[in-house]
């Protein structure tokens, strides 16, 4: 079974550009959670989607940070601009059934913000 | 505020030497408290849930253990390949959604 792909893997790019991170979740899955991991914050849950519907964006650090799930399998995290403090890994995870069920987390997007 | 702190932040064990991983939680009432591991470059990978105090998992090499304040990731005789970082979260009943994670334990098993 496929698990959960995301896109790229690494990412390169100057402040100011805008950066799309990509995310594939696991086919009949619906419940979508985008985390940013960081040497000094370790994993921060950013958003939580369930059935396509944004539940909790508590963990959004700024308007420059947007996400969206056009359908229910694909969930698009977006920085606009971005600055050089974004630099992290940035992973998705999908579960069944909502956060007391388990995630099940992608490789993550490597984003280095020069 | 929710709060998970995990110790030892690094551990160094002989393949065989069996230890114990700490994961003390301070959250408003727990829904789940939840291990997984990660390897480098590697999301993290589920291992185990634990609901109520008492419980009990297994898995190979692993076992699991809560209480009411703090959660065990017991390790029998480890091999090389458990080598990874071992993080924890817990889940509380009134923090919404989200899973609050320590900052993980780094296991490495040489032979």
């Amino acid at each position: 079974d496929a698990g959960v792909i995301q896109s790229p893997r690494h990412e390169v790019t100057e402040m100011g550009q805008e950066v799309t991170l990509r995310c594939k979740l696991i086919s009949g899955h619906n419940s979508l959670f985008w985390y940013r991991q960081t040497m000094m914050r370790g994993l921060e849950l950013l958003i939580y989607f369930n059935n396509n519907v944004p539940i909790d964006d508590s963990g959004m650090p700024e308007d420059r940070f947007s996400a969206k799930m056009p359908n229910a399998s694909f969930s698009t995290l977006k920085i606009q601009p971005s600055e050089p403090r974004d630099s992290a890994v940035y992973f998705c995870a999908s579960s069944l059934g909502g956060s007391n069920q388990p995630q099940h987390f992608g490789d993550g997007t490597r984003l280095s913000i020069l | 505020e929710d709060q998970v702190t995990q110790s030892p932040e690094a551990l160094r064990l002989q393949e065989g030497e069996s230890s114990s991983l700490n994961c003390s939680y301070t959250v408003s009432g727990l829904r789940g408290l939840f291990w997984y591991r990660q390897d480098p470059g590697k999301g993290p990978e589920f291992l185990f849930t634990l609901y109520s105090a008492g419980e009990e998992k297994e898995k190979e090499r692993l076992k699991a253990t809560l209480t009411k304040k703090e959660s065990f990731l017991h390790i029998t005789a480890p091999k090389p390949e458990d080598s990874a970082t071992y993080l924890c979260a817990a889940l509380p009943t009134g923090g919404g959604n989200k899973l609050t994670f320590g900052t993980g334990t780094q296991l490495k098993v040489e032979l």
